[in-house]
C-alpha cells in the first residue's frame, strides 16, 4: 500500500517570495512516480509538476522546482517569486501502479499582495 | 477538444435516493478513473478502469458502481445514496498504462446526500 503524507495544512507566502511545501510518501514499490497538482477555486486539478524515481536530477518546470530526496522518500515542492495566482490547494501525489493515483491531504496557500 | 467532462456539476439528492454521475472524454484515452474528495483528505481512488469493457475496484468502492462500454463514457452510479457519500467527485483519464502518464481531470460534481 502507498500512503502520502503533507503535513503543512497552510502555508502564506509574501508576493516575489518563495515558499516550500512538504510531502513525505512511502511505498515498497522501486519504480513510481510523483506528482504535485495544483487546485484553484474553480476546482480544476492541474498538474504543476512530475518527478520519476529513477532520476536523480529534481524536476523544474518555470518557477516550480522539487527537492526529492529518494532515500528519505521526501519530495517537497518549491514556488519562487510567488504570484497572486499561486493561491491555491496544493497535492502531493504518487503512482506506483497502474495510473492509479494516491493523494496526501493538501496544503492551502495564500499569497500576500 | 473539450478534454474530460462531467455532469451536472451540483446535485442534491435524498437518503436511498440513486443518481448516475456522467463523465465522458474526447481524448481516446484508454484509462479512466473516479476520485471522490473530502476535507482534509485529497483524492481518493473509487473506481477505475484500463479500457473498454474493463473496471476495478479502487480504494473506496462501496456503494458506488461502474461499466465502460464504450471508450468514451465512465458513468458512475450510486444505487442507494447515504450521506457518507457527500463529496466533489472528480473523473479523470490519461492516455494509457505507462507509468507516470498525467491524468487529466474534469470539473468535479458537488453531491450533497440529505
Amino acid at each position: 500500500a502507498q500512503t502520502v503524507t503533507q503535513s503543512q495544512p497552510e502555508m502564506s507566502v509574501q508576493e516575489a517570495e518563495t515558499v516550500t511545501l512538504s510531502c513525505t510518501y512511502d511505498t515498497s514499490e522501486s519504480d513510481y512516480y510523483l506528482f504535485w497538482y495544483k487546485q484553484p477555486p474553480s476546482r480544476q486539478m492541474i498538474l504543476v509538476i512530475r518527478q520519476e524515481a529513477y532520476k536523480q536530477q529534481n524536476a523544474t518546470e518555470n518557477r516550480f522546482s522539487v527537492n526529492f530526496q529518494k532515500a528519505a522518500k521526501s519530495f517537497s515542492l518549491k514556488i519562487s517569486d510567488s504570484q497572486l495566482g499561486d493561491a491555491a490547494m496544493y497535492f502531493c501525489a504518487m503512482e506506483a501502479a497502474g495510473n492509479k493515483l494516491t493523494f496526501g491531504g493538501g496544503t492551502r496557500v495564500l499569497v500576500k499582495p | 477538444n473539450a478534454g474530460v467532462t462531467q455532469t451536472p456539476k451540483f446535485q442534491v439528492l435524498k437518503t436511498g435516493q440513486s443518481m448516475t454521475l456522467q463523465c465522458a472524454q474526447d481524448m481516446n484515452h484508454e484509462y479512466m478513473s473516479w476520485y471522490r474528495q473530502d476535507p482534509g483528505m485529497g483524492l481518493r481512488l473509487i473506481h477505475y478502469s484500463v479500457g473498454a469493457g474493463i473496471t476495478d475496484q479502487g480504494e473506496v468502492p462501496n456503494g458506488y458502481n461502474v461499466s465502460r462500454s464504450t471508450t468514451e463514457d465512465f458513468p458512475l452510479r450510486l444505487l442507494s445514496a447515504a450521506p457518507s457519500q457527500t463529496s466533489v467527485y472528480f473523473c479523470a483519464s490519461s492516455p494509457g498504462r505507462i507509468l507516470g502518464n498525467e491524468q487529466f481531470f474534469g470539473p468535479g460534481t458537488r453531491l450533497t446526500v440529505l
